[in-house]
């Protein structure tokens, strides 16, 4: 069962921005652990896209931004391109000893 | 090349057992933390299992504790999860995941994934 909560979909025009919240509580974000964004394209495993809140990984296009503020986080999604929907989930940590996921969000370019 | 190999899934009956495995390349596996999550189909992400480079530190989520095994052979650079008393909330991908650092329960990233095992249980 997700803890940390995501809408379950967002879209955008080529082009647009689209920012995905990631609501967590006292246990997990906001007890100060680090958020991780992850992109799942169609049939594929997931990829780290962002780490410790707003890192990108070497090859990650810098369109991909996190941030962190209290309970929660944000991932944004600056000019669209039709080959950034997928699936989205934040990942942090929480203090029942247990990582945890965000319920996911389908990004679709209109 | 970091590569991450799982197999060892297929159907089986609520009850029984299956022994998942994750065969590791391309990077110094005793030198990292490894993990266990699934995706049940049409579903999003759940952390199963993990475990540090020395398989001195084990965690399981609670929806799997007691039921689940984690372990690793750094020798053979694999990564194991034996699953007994299946039920069929257990169905799922199953897959291994690289973490950044060598321990768990530091709430660091998965940087590498691999493409998953299927495990399905149902009579």
């Amino acid at each position: 069962q997700s803890v940390l909560t995501q809408p379950p979909s967002v879209s955008g025009a080529p082009g647009q921005r689209v920012t995905i919240s990631c609501t967590g509580s006292s246990s997990n974000i906001g007890a100060g652990y680090d958020v991780h964004w992850y992109q799942q394209l169609p049939g594929t495993a997931p990829k780290l896209l962002i780490y410790g809140n707003s890192n990108r990984p070497s090859g990650v296009p810098d369109r991909f931004s996190g941030s962190k503020s209290g309970t929660s986080a944000s991932l944004a999604i600056t000019g669209l391109q039709a080959e950034d929907e997928a699936d989205y989930y934040c990942q942090s940590y929480d203090s029942s000893l247990s990582y945890v996921f965000g319920t996911g969000t389908k990004v679709t370019v209109l | 090349e970091v590569q991450l190999v799982e197999s060892g899934g297929g159907l089986v009956q609520p009850g029984r057992s299956l022994r998942l495995s994750c065969a590791a390349s391309g990077f110094t596996f005793d030198d990292y933390a490894m993990h266990w999550v699934r995706q049940a189909p049409g579903k999003g992400l759940e952390w199963v299992s993990g475990i540090s480079w020395n398989s001195g530190s084990i965690g399981y989520a609670d929806s799997v504790k007691g039921r689940f095994t984690i372990s690793r052979d750094n020798a053979k650079n694999s990564l194991y999860l034996q699953m007994n008393s299946l039920r069929a909330e257990d169905t799922a991908l199953y897959y291994c995941a690289k973490d950044i650092g060598p321990h768990i329960a530091v709430a660091d990233p998965f940087d590498y994934w691999g493409q998953g095992t299927l495990v399905t249980v149902s009579s």
